[in-house]
């Protein structure tokens, strides 16, 4: 099946930077995607989300841009705190028929952010 | 609310073992999943369910089975354990594909 993937396993950023993470679709079918951040120990939690018919979605300090012709999906984490350093993953899901409900994960991206 | 937890959140299983893994959620959300997480991979989704007393397979259903027979709980099964399901477990609920709410994960070591 398809699936989502990331360009960099590790990312290392200074605090106060501004970090982006990637992810790469293949799926062009997709038509939601979710960004996860999974602290060591924990559970995955939901940071933000976008459908496919937007290109970008502003959180707080976080934005998700999506670029639907390249299939590419990114996080950028503004003013990155320690509090962030974490394993980041991006999901996607495909609505209506049997994969309804069903996110595909990508493999993560590790963000270290040293003080 | 305590929202999802999981029960136990670690367990040592010889191979041929069988255990019950237990989400329960209050949230009153209709759908609820299984995945599982190993090193250097994202998660895989086991079994879901989109409401009481239904099931379905996920990615990686083979070696596992699920129930739900309360809204609220969601059982994973393993009957024969086998050290390929040395793994993390987690579990979430959610009203929809929107958001998905996860539990802090069990353990689960097969010798």
């Amino acid at each position: 099946g398809e699936s989502v993937g990331l360009h960099l396993p590790t990312l290392s950023v200074q605090e106060g930077d501004n970090s982006i993470i990637n992810c790469a679709y293949s799926n062009s079918a997709s038509d939601y995607f979710i960004w996860y951040k999974q602290e060591s120990g924990k559970g995955p939690q939901f940071i933000i989300d976008i459908r496919s018919n937007m290109d970008k979605r502003q959180g707080q300090r976080v934005t998700v841009l999506l670029n639907k012709t390249v299939k590419h999906l990114s996080l950028q984490i503004a003013a990155t705190q320690p509090g962030d350093s974490a394993v980041y993953f991006c999901a996607e899901n495909l609505f209506g028929g049997t994969s309804y409900g069903k996110l595909t994960f990508g493999q993560g991206t590790i963000l270290t952010v040293h003080p | 609310n305590a929202g999802v937890t999981q029960t136990p959140k670690f367990r040592v299983l010889k191979t041929g073992q069988s255990m019950t893994l237990l989400c329960a959620q209050d949230m009153n959300h209709e759908y609820m999943y299984w995945y599982r997480q190993d090193p250097g991979m994202g998660l895989r989704l086991i079994h879901y369910s989109v409401g009481e007393g239904t099931t379905a397979k996920g990615e990686v259903p083979d070696g596992y089975n699920v129930s739900r027979l309360k809204k609220q709980n969601f059982l994973l099964g393993l009957e024969s354990a086998a050290p390929s399901q040395t793994s993390v477990y987690f579990c979430a609920s959610g009203t929809s594909v929107y958001e998905q709410y996860f539990g802090p994960g069990t353990r689960l070591t097969v010798t």
